[in-house]
């Protein structure tokens, strides 16, 4: 079955950097656009970043872009999420997420990870 | 302040329907597919529809969704307690992200 786990949460100081990682399983990695998706603390959940099946194209929420890098790794079925100049802002719970590839566009989240902490606090 | 637009509540009582609703524009709902997702507190999001009305397997029947225009709806029959939850509906933009509406709290009476 699919899983997604990801890890590198933590807390860190404010303009500090943190990268995520999310291990990926029962799937072929390669063949799936990913997603991370946070949900701060008691609010709703905040769309962050996608990357193609092959890792060339990414595209970024306007609150993280130019902070934010999504990347991949195929060849060991891992998805990224480097994130620098951390704010408070930023304190959430971040979903690592597959995209579903039952259509050839438009399609979004069918599964998700268990999600990893991250909190920006001085 | 969400691009797709939801009601913060919704309740019903057991064997009631409920229906949630979720406005966006053009950019949004109007050109893209619909998903819905239910929160249990406590856990992750889970898939309960996609494409607009399609249920993946193990999602009961009591579940369908609908889009007309801008708008998108998810509508819950014969309600049950364990349907008690937070509902999200989401969708790409044409500008290249992805929109989630802000959330409704179903409380089961």
């Amino acid at each position: 079955q699919v899983q997604l786990v990801e890890s590198g949460g933590g807390v860190v100081q404010p303009g500090r950097s943190l990268r995520l990682s999310c291990a990926t399983s029962g799937f072929t990695f390669s063949r799936y656009s990913m997603h991370w998706v946070r949900q701060a603390p008691g609010k709703g959940l905040e769309w962050v970043a996608v990357i193609s099946y092959d890792g060339v194209n990414k595209f970024y929420a306007d609150s993280v872009k130019g902070r934010f890098t999504i990347s991949r790794d195929n060849s060991k079925n891992t998805l990224f999420l480097q994130m620098n100049n951390l704010r408070a802002e930023d304190t959430a719970l971040f979903y690592c997420a597959r995209e579903s590839n039952l259509a050839p566009a438009g399609t979004l989240i069918d599964h998700w990870g268990q999600g990893t902490l991250v909190t920006v606090s001085s | 302040q969400s691009v797709l637009t939801q009601p913060p509540s919704a309740s019903g009582t057991p064997g009631q329907t409920v229906s949630i609703s979720c406005s966006g524009g053009n950019s949004n709902i109007g050109n893209n597919y619909v998903y819905w997702y239910q929160q249990v507190p406590g856990t992750a999001p889970n898939l309960l529809i996609y494409m607009n009305d399609q249920r993946p397997s193990g999602v009961p029947d009591r579940f369908s969704g609908s889009k007309s225009g801008t708008s998108a709806s998810l509508a819950i029959t014969g309600l049950r307690s364990e349907d008690e939850a937070e509902y999200y509906c989401a969708a790409w933009d044409d500008r290249l992200t992805v929109v989630f509406g802000g959330g409704t709290k179903l409380t089961v009476l």
